[in-house]
């Protein structure tokens, strides 16, 4: 398994292009994110999807946007960019049990698994 | 509003001890708590995940625990060794399914 894959790995935009981050796994997770990480700061949510066809908002979400038309794929899209969007982003996938599939625990593991991280620079 | 604290934010040990991390978390109302390891310049990988349920889980060398009613965690190191030098961060999983990350303790191991 590749596990989670993250393309570009560094990309410079300037002030207002838009361009989307691309995510993808290939361990039938059902839920995956989108975190970005500033320098000396733990991760912060943007969005997150707990299956194909549904997303949902973090703790940042404005100035992006997801889709999930696929369990495999999340990307994600910045639409006008700013240099406050200069960050790490980093995405992840976890496989959590919702009304079946569970552990012996009551829960699915719901071990995140990251992928690389792209870093994104806005001038 | 849940905030998750990461104490101290930098740590230096001689090689050998063994060191606990602290984790501290403002609503007690979690589905789990993870504790990841981050190298410089890459990804992060997970170290440890307790249920809310639980109270400790081991691997090798590394056990960490959870008190959700203190609101806290400790991830204890036996052994350190220069290879554990890293960033570790503790997250939580909340009752409406965000996570939320602590800032992390940046760890050093000296030779």
């Amino acid at each position: 398994n590749a596990g989670v894959t993250q393309t570009p790995k560094f990309r410079i935009l300037k002030i207002g292009q838009s361009m989307t981050l691309q995510c993808a796994q290939d361990m039938n997770h059902n839920y995956m994110y989108w975190y970005r990480q500033d320098p000396g700061m733990g991760l912060k949510l943007i969005y997150y999807s707990v299956g194909a066809g549904i997303t949902d908002k973090g703790e940042v979400p404005n100035g992006y946007n997801v889709s999930r038309s696929t369990t495999e794929d999340f990307p994600l899209r910045l639409e006008l960019a700013a240099p406050s969007q200069t960050s790490v982003y980093f995405c992840a996938s976890s496989l959590r049990s919702g009304t079946g599939g569970r552990s012996s625990s009551g829960r699915g593991t719901d071990t995140q698994y990251f992928g690389p991280g792209t870093r994104l620079t806005v001038l | 509003k849940q905030e998750v604290t990461q104490i101290p934010a930098a740590l230096s040990v001689p090689e050998g001890e063994n060191l606990v991390l602290n984790c501290s978390f403002t609503d007690s109302a979690i589905y789990n708590l993870q504790w990841f390891r981050q190298d410089p310049g890459k990804g992060l990988t997970s170290l440890l995940l307790i249920q809310s349920s639980q109270r400790e889980q081991t691997s090798g060398r590394l056990n960490a625990s959870l008190d959700k009613s203190s609101g806290r965690s400790t991830l204890y190191i036996a052994a350190s060794q220069p290879g554990d030098s890293a960033t570790y961060l503790c997250a939580v999983r909340n009752r409406d399914d965000k996570i939320i990350f602590g800032k992390g303790t940046r760890l050093h191991i000296l030779p």
